[in-house]
């Protein structure tokens, strides 16, 4: 069974930073290109990052470029999202979320089948 | 980037009825890379539609896609109590990957 598990959230104070981590398991995690999507309260979804099986390839949306990093760990099934310089407009329930098949060299191959439940990142002072 | 706009914001239909939602792109979605998802409260979204017309697994067949180039459409032939959601389209073809704002279906 596929699992996706994230923590690391919290409240944060606005230009500080936070670590999250998505732990997988029931499938072969380096084999699949993975991804965060987040969620404010009351809106709709919005893609923040994804990278490659291989961490070849690495996208972010606008509004995060410059300020997250994305990263994996093959070796530890994980994926993480760096998140520096917060903002109030970052605050939300962050997703993990994996390709639906496997060996996408980029981030834009296959639409998203399974995601976690999510950890929530509030940014406030 | 490509902008996606979902119409209308909200439908109210009764079960049984059918649903018809609408997604508009900015430009063209590369090769009809083009989801959609359904989301109930406090759950994460769950995929329903792929390359524009494809049934994910375990995807009951009153749920269908059809669409091309700009104008992609999910319908839902009768609706059952457990369809009434939030729907979301998404382009997957080129990156940033953006999403619809949303459909709300709800009970008439």
């Amino acid at each position: 069974e596929v699992q996706l598990v994230e923590s690391g959230g919290g409240l944060v104070q606005p230009g500080r930073s936070l670590r999250l981590s998505c732990a997988a398991s029931g499938f072969t995690f380096d084999d699949y290109a993975m991804h965060w999507v987040r969620q404010a309260p009351g809106k709709g979804l919005e893609w923040v990052s994804g990278i490659s099986w291989n961490s070849g390839s690495i996208g972010y949306a606008d509004s995060v470029k410059g300020r997250f990093t994305i990263s994996r760990d093959n070796a530890k099934n994980s994926l993480y999202l760096q998140m520096n310089s917060l903002r109030a407009e970052d605050t939300a329930l962050y997703y993990c979320a994996k390709d639906m098949d496997y060996g996408c060299s980029s981030t834009s191959c296959y639409p998203l089948d399974y995601w976690g439940q999510g950890t929530l990142v509030t940014v406030s002072s | 980037e490509i902008v996606l706009t979902q119409s209308p914001a909200t439908l109210s239909l009764s079960p049984g009825e059918r649903a018809t939602l609408s997604c508009g792109a900015s430009q063209s979605v590369s090769s009809s890379y083009l989801a959609w998802y359904q989301q109930k409260p406090g759950l994460a979204p769950r995929l329903l539609i792929y390359d524009a017309s494809s049934r994910a697994t375990g995807i009951p067949d009153r749920f269908s896609g059809s669409g091309s180039g700009t104008d992609f459409t999910l319908t839902i032939s009768r609706l059952e109590p457990e369809d009434f959601a939030v729907y979301y389209c998404q382009q997957y073809g080129s990156s940033p990957r953006t999403f619809g704002q949303g459909t709300k279906v709800e009970i008439k």
